[in-house]
């Protein structure tokens, strides 16, 4: 079946010790977008990917990065995660931008 | 911030009643869409209104929108216990962006 696939699934990091959380489609869709979602709130998008052309939030901390080697793959590097980074982080594409998203099951960031 | 609003907060309701959420939002629209979020899971796409239709159906699913009010509302029908979960709007502005914009959702509970 065609899908997002985010890992891994659950991921413990040290204070400052990089961390890189990977993203995975079948779907061959263009578009990629990144959210980190906290606990009982909205996701929030950190940036997004169409086709090979990035696009960054304004407000997103330069600690995040990401990289788009092909179609299928996008990962998401944090550099130096602090304690606030801890959060679901979840993985989402679209054929056509600002259209259906379909997302990965997440990946749960704990920062110790 | 353009962040839509979605009330309430939450909501529980006996299995077999009907449950109606709303979400109102603050710029103009291409589309708003619904999505679902079971516990700690990625989100899923439930339907897509665009800016010049009034209502939608799928399924016990009915979603309403109103431009003039930046206004939106979801009801599900006969509710059962697997529609525990919680419930955002994410609108597509039409700046053409290509990104979504989630409300703060609603958790709904759905009492046995």
């Amino acid at each position: 079946d065609a899908m997002v696939i985010q890992n891994p699934r659950y991921q413990v990091t040290q204070f400052g010790k990089p961390v890189t959380l990977s993203c995975s489609q079948t779907l061959n869709h263009n578009v990629m977008y990144w959210y980190q979602q906290k606990s009982s709130q909205a996701p929030k998008l950190l940036f997004h990917y169409y086709d090979k052309d990035f696009n960054n939030e304004a407000d997103t901390p330069d600690n995040f990065q990401s990289r788009r080697p092909n179609t299928s793959f996008c990962f998401l590097d944090i550099r130096s995660p602090g304690l606030g980074d801890a959060a679901m982080y979840l993985c989402a594409t679209s054929s056509i931008a600002g259209e259906v998203q379909y997302f990965g099951p997440g990946t749960r960031l704990t920062v110790l | 911030s353009q962040q839509g609003e979605e009330d309430p907060q939450a909501l529980s309701i006996q299995e077999g009643e009907n449950a109606t959420m709303n979400c109102s939002y603050k710029t103009s629209i291409n589309n708003l869409q619904w999505y679902r979020q079971n516990s700690g899971r990625g989100l899923v796409h439930l339907i897509l209104i665009r800016s010049n239709e009034r209502e939608k159906h799928s399924g016990r699913l009915r979603v309403t929108l109103d431009t003039s009010k930046k206004s939106s509302s979801l009801l599900i029908t006969a509710s059962r216990a697997a529609d525990t979960a919680s419930y955002f709007c994410a609108t597509e502005s039409n700046f053409g962006n290509e990104k979504l914009t989630f409300g703060t959702g609603t958790r709904l509970t759905i009492i046995p």
